[in-house]
């Protein structure tokens, strides 16, 4: 099945600055990687996915890149605010699977 | 937008009973659904897909006897966790969508067991 390695774990950058989390996945057949942002106690929400038939696409200070070859794909957010602040995961899924593997999570701490 | 409603956010239970927690999806038909569970501070593990009118299919290392799962309905999805034990203290979550992962998946809220 599907491995999705993520890293780093936890990151703290300050406010202003970029954030850069990657991912790898083992599983060729995945083509769907959407990103989440987790706030403390609250569900996972998706901030941007890319599809396999790109390799960036970028939402305001988010961008996704990905790397089909190497298989990862990473999460670039510029101008850092205190309200990213958050857990982030990543995920791979196939459109014939559906399900998503997630990644392990990376803390993002945002200081003032 | 895709809205996904999960209910209970919260409940606690005895050792030993069963807890129903549900996962609707509001405004689109939920021809999967998909059931997760966090631990504090853990990534999500998926426990089961879940497919309307078909019998669910569990990952490997969950006991499918203790985590019924039913897709009645394409709107409708039912974990229950039969004779809970505090180990199956966790964060419980569904996402729901509408057939591959191509599109992404809407979560519910979640739910918080507590089993003592």
């Amino acid at each position: 099945g599907e491995n999705v390695e993520q890293h780093p774990s936890t990151l703290s950058v300050q406010e202003g600055d970029s954030a850069v989390i990657k991912c790898t996945y083992s599983d060729s057949a995945s083509n769907y990687f959407p990103w989440y942002k987790q706030e403390l106690g609250k569900r996972p929400q998706l901030i941007i996915d890319i599809r396999s038939n790109v390799g960036e696409k970028k939402d305001q200070r988010i961008a996704v890149t990905l790397n089909k070859t190497a298989k990862h794909f990473s999460l670039h957010i510029t101008e850092t605010q205190p309200e990213d602040s958050a857990v982030y995961f990543c995920a791979a899924s196939s459109n014939n699977a559906g399900k998503s593997t997630f990644g392990d999570g990376t803390t993002l701490t945002v200081k003032p | 937008g895709a809205v996904v409603s999960q209910h209970p956010s919260r409940v606690i239970c005895k050792s030993g009973t069963s807890v129903k927690i549900e996962c609707r999806s509001l405004d689109f038909q939920a021809t999967t659904m998909f059931w997760y569970r966090q631990f504090p501070k853990k990534s999500l593990m998926l426990m089961a897909t879940s497919n309307e009118g078909s019998k669910a299919t569990y990952e490997q290392g969950v006991e499918k006897d203790k985590f019924l799962i039913n897709h009645a309905s394409l709107t409708l999805s039912t974990l229950t966790v039969t004779s809970a034990h505090p180990e199956d203290s966790s964060f419980y979550i569904c996402s729901a969508g509408t057939g591959g992962g191509f599109y992404g998946y809407t979560f519910g809220s979640g739910t918080r067991l507590t089993v003592v």
